[in-house]
Formats: C-alpha cells, sequence, structure tokens
C-alpha cells in the first residue's frame, strides 16, 4: 500500500540559509498536516492543510510557511533558519471520510542546522 | 485546550512478559479519540492501537490492548508477550472527533526497553 512520501530524508542547512520540504499524501487523502520533533521531544504540531486551503494553525513560527497543492501535495518553507530548527519533521495525512481519525505518517525529514 | 499526560519516562520489562504505559489526558469534549503511536529508532511513527471515546469497549490488537477509563480520563497501553522488538518509544496521542484538520496532542511519550 501507498504510504505517505517525504523529500528529502535528510537536509543539512546553515543558518539564515532557507529549506523547503515536500510532503506526498496517500492517494485520496486530502488532509495534510505537519509536526516538528526536536530532540528527545514529543511531536509539536505545526499546521494543517484540507483541500488545499490552510485549516488549523499550531505553533509554527512566521519564519516558516506552508502550502497545499492542486495535487493534494504540500511543501513546508522554512526561512532565516535558526540552530532551534534542528529536528526532525514528520508530515502525515488522513482522508476526510471513512477512517479520517487516523493520521498516517511519514518517514520524516531531518533537519540539521550548522 | 487539550493535554496529554505520560508519567513514565522509561519503562523496562523482561522478554515475554507483560508491561502496562500509563497516559492520562485533560479535555472538555465528551467525543474524541486516542492512540498510542510507537517511534523505534528508525523514528517511523508507527500507530499501534486506537479507541474511540463513545466506545466502553477497549481496543485490541494482537498483544496490545487498553484500558480505557472515560471519567477517570485515563488511556494505558498494556503490551503482553513482550518482545525485544517493542522496543521503542510510545507516545499516548488525543484528537478531537470534532471534524476539521485538529491536529494529534501527543504526550511527551515512554521508553520502553526491552531486556532479554
Amino acid at each position: 500500500a501507498a504510504g505517505v512520501i517525504q523529500s528529502p530524508r535528510h537536509l543539512i542547512k546553515e543558518k539564515r540559509e532557507t529549506a523547503t520540504l515536500k510532503c506526498y499524501p496517500i492517494p485520496r487523502h486530502d488532509t495534510v498536516y505537519w509536526y516538528q520533533q526536536g530532540p528527545g521531544q514529543d511531536p509539536q504540531f505545526l499546521i494543517s492543510f484540507y483541500e488545499k486551503m490552510q485549516s488549523d494553525k499550531g505553533s509554527i513560527p512566521d519564519r516558516f510557511s506552508a502550502q497545499q497543492f492542486s495535487d493534494y501535495h504540500s511543501e513546508l518553507n522554512m526561512s532565516s533558519l535558526e540552530l532551534g530548527d534542528s529536528a526532525l519533521y514528520f508530515c502525515a495525512s488522513s482522508p476526510s471520510v471513512g477512517t479520517n481519525e487516523k493520521l498516517f505518517f511519514g518517514s520524516g525529514t531531518q533537519l540539521s542546522v550548522l | 485546550a487539550q493535554t496529554v499526560t505520560q508519567s513514565q519516562p522509561e519503562m523496562s520489562v523482561q522478554e515475554a512478559e507483560t508491561v502496562t504505559l500509563s497516559c492520562t489526558y485533560d479535555t472538555s469534549e465528551s467525543d474524541y479519540y486516542l492512540f498510542w503511536y510507537k517511534q523505534p529508532p528508525s523514528r517511523q511513527m508507527i500507530l499501534v492501537i486506537r479507541q474511540e471515546a463513545y466506545k466502553q469497549q477497549n481496543a485490541t490488537e494482537n498483544r496490545f490492548s487498553v484500558n480505557f477509563q472515560k471519567a477517570a480520563k485515563s488511556f494505558s497501553l498494556k503490551i503482553s508477550d513482550s518482545q525485544l522488538g517493542d522496543a521503542a518509544m510510545y507516545f499516548c496521542a488525543y484528537r478531537s472527533a470534532r471534524g476539521g484538520a485538529d491536529g494529534l496532542t501527543f504526550g511527551k511519550g515512554t521508553h520502553l526497553i526491552i531486556q532479554p
């Protein structure tokens, strides 16, 4: 079965640089969520999209933005990177009908800011 | 806002024995979902089990079962016949059933160690 695909798996950036993380949800899933998990921390909700519109917003810094495209894939754009942005970034998807309470997670993008 | 509390940062169990991981939560909602996710060293988030709040019957998935006490807002995970592959971080998570794209609220996690 198809899973949530995230790219890249690993990303190394310098302070003040920008980064773009991509997420491809499971086919027919129209809702995408982004989470940030710092070292030894629990995942923190950043933002979600439903049918290409921002649906809910968590603790996402103003330096970050995200969008969902017509094919339902999503991109998380991160600017002016700081050392504290080093984390594992998860994307998850869910359908709006059926088992919509379940979130299916990708393998994450490990971002290291040097 | 909902909160999820896992009071056990780390648990250790002998292989083949049973272990229970604790989780409590706070919410003013009556309809919601509760989950246990497993995160092995690969850091993949894997759904272990889920419970609908409106169901009184405790969910079971093979060696994994929950003890859901709605009035006490408690949702513990029991792992029977522990195996080495069960070693991981376990996160308890809450999700509102009100619809929309509300994300999950996670607890801080419990690190489960399996002793051979």
